[in-house]
């Protein structure tokens, strides 16, 4: 099936300091992907929505200039979170679809950001 | 702005026992999709139901559509040490051609052996 990877797993950085998440489709297109963020034993939240070629789209609260997203690619999507602070610290998951092979989405393994 | 709720939010039982997790939606959605994750990974896709009333299944879990396409369950039968995980439904976007999806609050499922 389709695949998606994601880097890093995990991440620890100081307060103040930025950190870059990437997210490929390794064996498909993606012309959009999404990226969540997800709080211990909470449910996904939607960030933005990645869009090659073109701005990203950011969900009610998401604050754009933090959560810097760029799809410069068909492959390639990233997350730059700017002068993170410890309520930044989360699980970053970022999702694709192959519209080819399946209706669901695949998700990257995940980024666990520890600012502190 | 659309919103999905699960219930339980924790269901704890024993191995051999029977599992089901309802997935509301306060909006009419165009299909549902099912999800697991298991502690410490990320979210798996399942299933997708799209015609009303649609049931499916896949060995022993049972996935249903509501009628009026604003609910859904999923069920399991005889549950595995290997179900274990939470178990999410997710409804796309309320405007056509809307691909991002809206997650349920998830059930968390544990098994005792």
């Amino acid at each position: 099936g389709a695949v998606v990877s994601q880097h890093p797993s995990r991440v620890i950085c100081k307060s103040g300091t930025s950190v870059k998440i990437e997210c490929r489709s390794l064996d498909f297109q993606a012309t959009t992907m999404f990226w969540y963020r997800q709080f211990p034993k909470q449910s996904l939240m939607l960030m933005a929505t990645s869009n090659e070629g073109s701005k990203a789209t950011y969900e009610q609260g998401v604050e754009k200039d933090k959560f810097l997203i760029n799809h410069a690619s068909l492959t390639l999507s990233t997350l730059t979170v700017t002068s993170a602070h410890p309520e930044d610290s989360s699980f970053y998951i970022c999702s694709a679809r192959d519209p080819w092979r399946s209706y669901g989405y695949t998700f990257g393994s995940g980024t666990r950001l520890t600012v502190v | 702005g659309q919103q999905v709720m699960q219930i339980p939010q924790y269901q704890h039982v024993q191995e051999g026992e029977d599992f089901t997790t309802y997935c509301n939606s306060s909006t009419t959605l165009s299909n549902i999709q099912w999800y697991k994750q298991r502690p410490g990974g990320h979210p798996v896709f399942l299933i997708q139901l799209v015609k009303s009333g649609e049931v499916k299944k896949q060995k022993r879990l049972t996935f249903q559509f509501g009628e009026a396409k604003k609910n859904s369950s999923l069920h399991i039968t005889a549950t595995q040490t290997t179900d274990v995980g939470t178990y999410f439904c997710a409804g796309p976007g309320s405007n056509f051609g809307n691909e991002k999806l809206t997650f349920g609050t998830g059930t968390r499922l544990t098994i005792i052996p």
